[in-house]
């Protein structure tokens, strides 16, 4: 299993700002998955960040807006640049880990994001 | 491609009562499939997966699933529902050749489970 932290758990951010996503993770993975759930909506995959690589985006999704740090096999950040009220979303860590039946999937508590 | 349909924005059920959680799957390969359930304010939780095997997997909290490989379903069952059910429910698909974490959600089904 993975135990997955994140920080912060939520946020008020003015629009124009931008907001950092810290994502911990209690061990060693090779990819960590960053997912968007807008308010009613489902998940959508943002990217895949790879350590000591950069970072893969989704279509509809870019680095400019999304930057991704990836220091070790245990952290990985999330920034959401120059933020309009359409970010408003809850931002979601995720981590694959292989067991003896396969991936599990496992995802942190999220990060609530409302922008003003 | 890969993609996921959950039909039912919302299911209601009687406590006590049987439920069922409607999943469709399409994909180009063999599916990975996954039930995730989300409680208010909190993050996913895994419920169950199909890799192979029997078509009838059963996961946490009493949930269980049937994958029907001619229908293209998942459908999430428990043969006696909780109030405490009361969530909302992610069916999730990907083909086994897919990299690892990029798998594609359904829009979610609201399950409530009136006593």
């Amino acid at each position: 299993s993975a135990v997955i932290s994140q920080k912060p758990s939520r946020d008020i951010c003015q629009r124009g700002t931008s907001l950092t996503i810290q994502c911990q993770v209690d061990s060693q993975v090779t990819m960590m998955f960053w997912y968007r759930q807008q308010p009613g909506q489902s998940l959508t995959l943002i990217a895949t960040a790879n350590q000591g690589s950069e970072a893969t985006y989704e279509s509809g999704f870019v680095i400019d807006k999304f930057p991704i740090s990836r220091p070790n096999l245990t952290f990985s950040t999330l920034t959401v640049s120059n933020m309009s009220p359409e970010d408003s979303s809850i931002y979601l860590c995720s981590v694959d880990k292989s067991g003896t039946s396969g991936y599990e999937q496992y995802f942190g508590p999220g990060t609530r994001l409302t922008v003003t | 491609a890969q993609s996921v349909a959950q039909p039912e924005d919302q299911v209601n059920v009687a406590e006590g009562n049987p439920l069922t959680v409607k999943c469709t799957y399409s994909v180009s390969g063999n599916p990975y499939l996954f039930w995730y359930v989300q409680y208010p304010n909190r993050g996913l939780q895994f419920l169950l997966k199909y890799i192979t095997g029997d078509n009838l997997v059963k996961g946490s909290y009493g949930f269980e699933a049937e994958f029907n490989k001619s229908q293209t379903s998942f459908h999430l069952k428990k043969p006696s529902a909780l109030v405490s059910d009361s969530a909302l429910y992610f069916c999730a698909v990907r083909d086994h050749n897919t990299n690892a974490g990029k798998s594609t959600f359904g829009d979610g089904t609201t399950l409530t489970v009136k006593p």
